[in-house]
């Protein structure tokens, strides 16, 4: 039973576009999301989180938006550049906790020139 | 280091096999996780260490499988009599305790597992 779902394992977006990768979780104690990204042969680097309090946190080209009652987060990247190709994971947590996070199965972005 | 290293890199074994796999963690992280990740698979967790002890071992597949962190700060994953099914990247990752951290985690690059 997964209980961090992305369900488009794949995403190929023009350079200077946005990007939307979407994530749901069925687990309603979750309270603290976290995006991931993973190149190649590479572990997974973090790269923006939200908690339950918020609705939208942005870093840069890169915010995340929380629908507490669709259970539902996307990850947007504003302009989308061909550095960005990558494999992104969604995360789930309880926080303060230090409890285990538990992901998706990844969407994979491609950012064509 | 600054980051999570992991050693070894890539592993090739025999089926049947015993194998160790290391991690050392960011220094002054107290919790430490092990993460499996599958081919086409998000990470899956395995256990997760809070200094010595083993606060959830729950994700450990079976008995095959242990870890263990004397000190506080390296840690083990340890497998026994492997199966093919057992290849797969093993992450590792640390992060800071309290809720300040946000229970964000930092990976390391990973231990390539395979069984042959």
């Amino acid at each position: 039973d997964q209980q961090v779902k992305q369900n488009s394992p794949s995403l190929s977006v023009q350079e200077g576009r946005i990007s939307i990768l979407n994530c749901d979780y069925t687990n309603s104690m979750f309270d603290y999301f976290l995006w991931y990204k993973k190149y190649p042969a590479e572990g997974p680097t973090f790269l923006i989180s939200i908690s339950s309090i918020k609705d939208k946190n942005e870093d840069g080209r890169f915010t995340v938006f929380l629908n507490k009652s669709a259970k539902h987060l996307s990850l947007h990247i504003v302009p989308s550049q061909p550095g960005d190709s990558a494999v992104y994971f969604c995360a789930a947590s309880k926080l303060g906790g230090n409890t285990p996070l538990v992901f998706g199965k990844g969407t994979r972005l491609s950012v064509i020139a | 280091g600054a980051g999570v290293s992991q050693t070894p890199s890539n592993k090739v074994t025999e089926k049947g096999k015993y194998v160790e796999l290391r991690c050392d963690p960011i220094s002054g992280h107290t919790a430490l996780y092990w993460y499996r990740q599958s081919l086409g698979q998000g990470p899956e967790f395995l256990i997760y260490f809070q200094g010595t002890g083993a606060a959830d071992d729950s994700g450990l597949p079976n008995d095959r499988f242990f870890a263990v962190r004397p000190e506080g700060s390296v840690s083990t994953l340890k497998i026994q009599r492997t199966e093919r099914g057992d290849s797969a990247v093993y992450l590792c990752a640390s992060s800071e305790t309290g809720v300040l951290s946000g229970n964000t985690i930092y990976f390391g690059e990973g231990s390539w597992l395979t069984v042959v």
